[in-house]
């Protein structure tokens, strides 16, 4: 079955506490982006891949790092979390970049909580 | 910046009853636009991609449609279902690595 794997699902953490979001995707895509979810902010890009080895900022990437060290996999990185980063993050592929007219697919989301 | 509106922000509908959820959006030079279906606890389901050539997208009981022109995109329910209640989300690819959204449309449907 396609999919895209986050894991873990729920993270409730210490403020400063270093934490990393896993992303696997089995369908062979270049294009991996992560995203956060607020209430009345809406969706908002974080980082984003192309490919292995490349990687960039998104609109909100302060306080996240990510690596693509394989196709496959897009881990978030928090190095020091702070409680304005308590959200809900999607991960989400595609074949190809979004203005290549490529469906998305998208992870089920890691609710995380800064304390 | 291209920015993103879905109107309503809310909607409750009895079963059967055909609906249409609106999507505009500021910057007309889009590549393409997606809806997408989120339920509670679940992430997002792609539903159709309208491509900025197209005019629109058929899937069983939904049709989406797109107005470059004007910046407006609806998709349209057919029949709706108690299993249709969900959040809905329109968003559009626009000359960045990114896909921009609205901030979703919350739909009920009522047995």
């Amino acid at each position: 079955e396609a999919q895209v794997t986050q894991n873990p699902r729920y993270l409730i953490t210490v403020t400063g506490k270093k934490l990393t979001v896993t992303c696997s995707q089995n369908m062979n895509h270049e294009y991996m982006s992560w995203y956060r979810q607020d209430p009345g902010l809406g969706l908002r890009q974080i980082y984003y891949s192309m490919n292995v080895e490349v990687t960039d900022k998104g609109d909100v990437p302060e306080g996240y790092k990510v690596s693509r060290k394989e196709k496959r996999n897009f881990p978030l990185i928090l190095e020091s979390p702070s409680p304005n980063q308590t959200s809900l993050y999607f991960c989400a592929s595609s074949l190809g970049s979004w203005y290549m007219n490529t469906e998305a697919f998208f992870g089920q989301g890691t609710r995380l909580t800064v304390v | 910046k291209q920015e993103v509106t879905q109107i309503p922000a809310a909607l409750s509908v009895p079963e059967g009853e055909n609906l249409v959820l609106n999507c505009s959006f500021t910057d007309s030079a889009i590549y393409n636009l997606q809806w997408f279906r989120q339920d509670p606890g679940k992430g997002l389901t792609s539903l159709l991609l309208i491509q900025s050539s197209q005019r629109e997208q058929t899937s069983g009981r939904l049709n989406a449609s797109l107005d470059k022109s004007s910046g407006r995109s609806t998709l349209y329910i057919a029949a709706s279902q108690p299993g249709d209640s969900a959040t809905y989300l329109c968003a559009v690819t626009s000359g960045s690595e990114k896909l921009v959204f609205g901030k979703g449309t919350k739909l009920t449907v009522n047995p």
